[in-house]
């Protein structure tokens, strides 16, 4: 059955800290992506990647960075953690030629939530 | 103005009933349309997808474009109290492979 796994289900980090969020494909996606969802605002894109090393901003960046050194791998950085950032965060993954051929879907994992005091 | 506008709902039906849910968009060249459906403390799933415009049916769903008015549907027939969730309208252009998403509406089946 393929997935993404993402690393945790729930975080709780206070104030300042830096956390990390890791999101595991093993479909051999070459898109993976990284949103935020919060009520009423729906899912709002942080970060997207289309290859290892690469990295494009999404609708929310600030606050974030992002970091994909293998395929499979695509990890969120909250530098300092905020409380305007707990939130559930989603990781999604894809394939490079969205579309007919290639599948239209984006495959999400379970979502973590944090929430930062 | 959101690119792609969703009724949030929440929208309570009871079982057996037809339901329909919606979206609009602004975008002209949105070709590909999706629906995701997302149960509680879950990720979305995709549930159906679209092509330009016309209809797509798969057992209790059907998909509906009609890009004359830029407005999408997904209707559910005989709805169950597992068809609960969140269902979110996704859409893209073709040469882009970023999906532009509604807010999701929360729909309710009452047993």
């Amino acid at each position: 059955d393929v997935k993404v796994t993402q690393s945790s289900r729930y975080l709780v980090k206070r104030t300042g800290e830096k956390v990390f969020l890791e999101c595991v494909q093993d479909m051999d996606h070459e898109n993976m992506f990284w949103y935020r969802q919060d009520p009423g605002l729906g899912l709002r894109l942080i970060y997207f990647s289309y290859d290892v090393k690469m990295k494009e901003k999404g609708d929310i960046p600030e606050g974030y960075s992002v970091s994909r050194e293998k395929k499979e791998r695509f990890s969120l950085i909250l530098e300092s953690a905020s409380t305007n950032q707990t939130s559930m965060y989603l990781c999604a993954s894809s394939f490079l030629g969205l579309g007919q051929s290639g599948g239209y879907g984006y495959t999400f994992g379970s979502g973590t939530r944090l929430t930062v005091v | 103005q959101k690119e792609v506008e969703q009724d949030p709902g929440p929208l309570s039906v009871p079982e057996g009933a037809i339901v329909s849910l919606n979206c609009t968009y602004s975008n002209s060249a949105f070709q590909y349309f999706m629906w995701y459906r997302q149960y509680s403390r879950k990720g979305p799933e995709l549930l159906m997808y679209t092509y330009s415009s016309g209809n797509k049916e798969d057992g209790r769903f059907t998909a509906q474009v009609d890009k004359s008015s830029k407005y999408i549907s997904l209707f559910i027939r005989d709805s169950q109290p597992s068809d609960s969730a969140t269902y979110l309208c996704a859409m893209k252009i073709e040469s882009n492979y970023q999906l532009i998403w509604g807010a999701g509406t929360k729909l309710i089946i009452k047993p």
